[in-house]
């Protein structure tokens, strides 16, 4: 089956300890992408990546890292969270960016930040 | 003005209801709109895709496009206690920075049985 899966679905952490949440996708997929979603604020754009080892930031990048070291997995990473990290965090690919590309979204990673 | 508005809603109909699901935009570069839906608890998902302007149908959805006023629209027809979820419009052009796909805030339909 196609997907793309997150993990973990569900992480509750304190204050300036080390996280990684990790996304993969089976479709073979150039274009991955990290976004955050917030109430009142939509989805927003963290990290995007065109293909292995090829890595840009979005719209709100900061206090966030990733990496593209093989073309199926994509993870984040948050070096030192904070609370206002505390999101619903999705990982999503399509075969290439934009231009009517389906993107194809993971199940989603509830992070509260204490 | 951002590039993508999208009415925050929370939309409430009874079942069977019409259901009018606006968003407008300002980048004349985007070519491709799409609705994404996103049930609870879950991550969107591609509902309709309409390059440029223009109708398409599929069963009881309903995209518009109408690139003169920067405006797309979804409609429902019948609309279903199923239907309840938060309906997302997305947007992008061909190139560089355009192709980025931005989407609109999203706007939770609830439709009562």
């Amino acid at each position: 089956e196609a997907q793309v899966t997150q993990n973990p679905r569900y992480l509750i952490t304190v204050t300036g300890k080390k996280l990684t949440v990790t996304c993969s996708q089976n479709m073979n997929h150039e274009y991955m992408s990290w976004y955050r979603q917030d109430p009142g604020l939509g989805l927003r754009q963290i990290y995007y990546s065109m293909n292995v080892e090829v890595t840009d930031k979005g719209d709100v990048p900061e206090g966030y890292k990733v990496s593209r070291k093989e073309k199926r997995n994509f993870p984040l990473i948050l070096e030192s969270p904070s609370p206002n990290q505390t999101s619903l965090y999705f990982c999503a690919s399509s075969l290439l960016p934009g231009q009517g590309n389906e993107q194809f979204f993971g199940p989603g990673t509830r992070l509260t930040v204490l | 003005q951002k590039e993508v508005e999208q009415d925050p809603g929370p939309l409430s109909v009874p079942e069977g209801a019409i259901v009018s699901l606006n968003c407008t935009y300002s980048n004349s570069a985007f070519q491709y709109f799409m609705w994404y839906r996103q049930y609870s608890r879950k991550g969107p998902e591609l509902l309709m895709y309409t390059y440029s302007s223009g109708n398409k149908e599929d069963g009881r959805f309903t995209a518009q496009v109408d690139k003169s006023s920067k405006y797309i629209s979804l409609f429902i027809r019948d609309s279903q206690p199923s239907d309840s979820a938060t309906y997302l419009c997305a947007m992008s052009g061909n190139t560089g920075a355009n192709s980025k796909l931005t989407f609109g805030k999203g706007i939770t339909l609830s439709v009562r049985p």
